[in-house]
């Protein structure tokens, strides 16, 4: 099984309507991050999230929301989806251990939303 | 901020030539670097990380990086490309403070087309 699963993988849906795609993970790192990518703009960080207690917005947040339910699962909402939020999105883990962390991110396999 | 830029949106290289992808980082303290490939449908994968050390870096599936300070530049190599090297690559950069804590920034990819 993954350590990082994305659900769902695909999913076509309609303007206005609301989604969710989940993310949880079995790696145990406290960090979780949400990212979009599109084609020639490589990935883009809507939400992250040091703990359930902390949540912090990224570069290209607006439009989402997110919820840190536990330490393994993360969410990210899209309350009235509209066509430019056709994207695949990414859910990554990372391990903070103070000085030894270097940041390295461990990624979902990716959700493909369609925003009809 | 930090900043990624690599300047070749498509590369074409023939299956066993050599292959150099271009990374240029912009950030004003020690970074940390990565490089990810992504094959089609697939999430991300970690190739190889600086973060210290030897500036010439080894990954996987016979890549290797050098990490020029006084170019910042981080570019990946390898000797002789097989097909299953066509991905998505993507060069990021975290920051020292926090080591990445709050996620990396990505460039907007270069996609390799490998030629028989």
């Amino acid at each position: 099984d993954a350590d990082v699963t994305q659900t769902p993988r695909n999913r076509i849906t309609k303007t206005g309507k609301r989604i969710m795609l989940e993310c949880s993970q079995t790696k145990g790192h406290d960090r979780m991050y949400w990212y979009r990518q599109d084609p020639g703009l490589g990935l883009r960080l809507i939400y992250y999230s040091f703990d359930v207690k902390d949540i912090n917005k990224g570069e290209i947040s607006d439009g989402y929301s997110v919820s840190r339910q536990a330490q393994a699962k993360f969410s990210l909402s899209l309350e009235s989806a509209i066509p430019n939020q056709t994207a695949l999105y990414f859910c990554a883990t990372s391990d903070y251990k103070g000085l030894e962390n270097t940041g390295e991110l461990f990624f979902g396999e990716g959700s493909r939303l369609t925003v009809l | 901020a930090q900043s990624v830029t690599q300047p070749d949106i498509h590369i074409t290289v023939s299956e066993g030539a050599s292959l150099e992808l271009r990374c240029n980082y912009s950030y004003g303290a020690t970074p940390y670097l990565f490089w990810y490939v992504q094959s089609p449908g697939q999430g991300l994968q970690l190739l190889l990380k600086y973060f210290s050390g030897d500036t010439l870096v080894q990954g996987i599936k016979g890549f290797e990086a050098e990490f020029k300070r006084s170019q910042s530049s981080f570019n990946l190599r390898k000797p002789s490309v097989h097909w299953s090297d066509a991905a998505e690559y993507f060069c990021a950069v975290g920051a020292f403070s926090g080591g990445g804590a709050d996620g990396l920034t990505f460039g907007k990819g270069t996609h390799l087309i490998i030629q028989p």
